[in-house]
């Protein structure tokens, strides 16, 4: 069965660190896609980054990096430099044909 | 670029009634998708067209909602009659592709529905 777990329910980090928002995912398909996305309290959901399951790389984009870890079945979001703009839920998803979202994680960042 | 578009962005109904959403999806994407997500809960699938064919409804409640996309371009999700459970944001979201291992799903506003 397709699982993705997100174990922090909320995160506090404080203005121009760094912080890293933990998503394991279950699937036996040795295809598939993973997502994060952020959902401010507009409700809107704001794709971040993509990984493939073959993809060697790290995903990045901007502040926002992947660590991927394939053996593990992870795949961490890292937020450098963090900004009060941040401060949103954050969902990682997965996708083998149709897109398994988690629970979320709620960060506050603090000035 | 115009992002999907919904509407209305708020509902308020009291059970047993009916209530439509209407969502337009980014021009040019065959993939379309209704994502229910329930407060504190990540979005969960409830159906996808790829046009005006349906790809998945399996987790769409058949006996009370229905959904169709006319012209494989706008969507209407219906609700027949509302429960207390439906309560819930409905988001709409599109994408290029079927949405496989690539393809971003670009997502609207959502519709905040309340059942009193």
């Amino acid at each position: 069965a397709q699982k993705i777990t997100q174990t922090q329910p909320g995160m506090f980090v404080q203005e121009k660190e760094a912080v890293t928002l933990d998503c394991t995912y279950d699937t036996s398909d040795p295809s598939y896609g993973l997502f994060w996305y952020k959902q401010p309290s507009s409700g809107e959901m704001i794709f971040l980054i993509y990984q493939g399951s073959y993809d060697q790389q790290n995903a990045t984009e901007g502040r926002y990096s992947l660590n991927f870890q394939k053996a593990r079945k992870s795949a961490n979001l890292v937020i450098s430099a963090s900004q009060l703009g941040d401060s949103a839920m954050y969902f990682c998803a997965m996708s083998t044909g149709k897109l398994i979202f988690g629970q979320g994680t709620t960060l506050q960042v603090k000035p | 670029e115009a992002g999907v578009a919904q509407s209305p962005r708020y509902k308020i109904i009291e059970k047993r009634q009916s209530v439509a959403f209407w969502c337009n999806p980014i021009s040019g994407h065959a993939t379309l998708y209704w994502y229910q997500q329930i407060l504190g809960q990540g979005p969960k699938l409830l159906i996808q067209f790829q046009n005006n064919g349906v790809v998945d409804d399996s987790q769409l409640p058949k006996d009370r909602f229905s959904a169709e996309r006319l012209k494989g371009v706008d969507s209407t999700l219906k609700i027949q009659p509302a429960k207390l459970e439906d309560s819930a944001v409905y988001l709409c979201a599109s994408s290029l592709d079927q949405g496989l291992v690539v393809g971003e799903q670009f997502f609207g506003p959502g519709t905040r529905l309340t059942v009193l």
